[in-house]
């Protein structure tokens, strides 16, 4: 499986500011996925990032509040908005691929564990 | 009702026990099915994948499906302490095969 790193790994962030979150994959992969999981909940899909084309949002999630950007096949972030306490989470990439494959299986970044103040 | 459900738990085993993980969806064109597992403070990493009815083996692992009751589940045996762990059971929608929705998670606790 390819070989997944998010930066920052957490961060401690005031109210109303914004924080962006990168995840970089070693090979290229079909699709890429931004997840949140709050504390002691399940993952919830934010948003599906498209390569070269505006990313996918669930329900309940908005591009003015995370915007996305996945810019080649290897790499994609995530902002956080306007951040308020609602938004403490860990943020989690996961991928699909590589490209010359057939899978449906996703795997998972390290997370980055986001505390706002 | 939940596009996937487990029970919460927790479940508590003891070392060397099998422990049964349950799992129901909603969508009855799922295709794709998943079980993780996540120990606290990391992210989920992939145990198995199912995808045909019947069992799949892997090592101590065991993935059960049965498409007709919209029921997967996952038996570990010989368990042991390093198996303490929240387990995430996913199912893909049919629609849509990249799109994985998961349920909340047994948590699992293994006793020596």
């Amino acid at each position: 499986s390819a070989v997944i790193s998010q930066k920052p790994s957490r961060d401690i962030c005031q109210r109303g500011t914004s924080l962006t979150i990168q995840c970089q994959v070693d090979s290229q992969v079909t699709m890429m996925f931004w997840y949140r999981q709050q504390p002691g909940q399940s993952l919830t899909l934010i948003a599906t990032a498209n390569q070269g084309s505006e990313a996918t949002y669930e329900s309940g999630f908005v591009i003015d509040k995370f915007p996305i950007s996945r810019p080649n096949l290897t790499f994609s972030t995530l902002t956080v908005s306007n951040m308020s306490p609602e938004d403490s989470s860990i943020y989690l990439c996961s991928v699909e691929g590589p490209v010359e494959s057939s899978t449906d299986t996703q795997y998972f970044g390290p997370g980055t564990r986001l505390t706002v103040l | 009702q939940k596009e996937v459900e487990q029970n919460s738990g927790p479940l508590s085993v003891p070392e060397g026990a099998i422990a049964s993980l349950n799992c129901t969806y909603s969508d009855r064109g799922s295709q794709s099915f998943f079980w993780y597992r996540q120990y606290s403070g990391k992210s989920p990493e992939l145990i198995m994948s199912i995808y045909s009815n019947g069992d799949k083996e892997d090592g101590r692992f065991t993935a059960q499906l049965n498409k007709a009751s919209q029921y997967v589940s996952l038996l570990i045996r010989d368990s042991q302490p390093s198996d303490s762990a929240t387990y995430l059971c996913a199912v893909n929608r049919s629609w849509n095969n990249n799109d994985m929705r998961f349920g909340a998670g047994t948590r699992l606790t293994v006793k020596p």
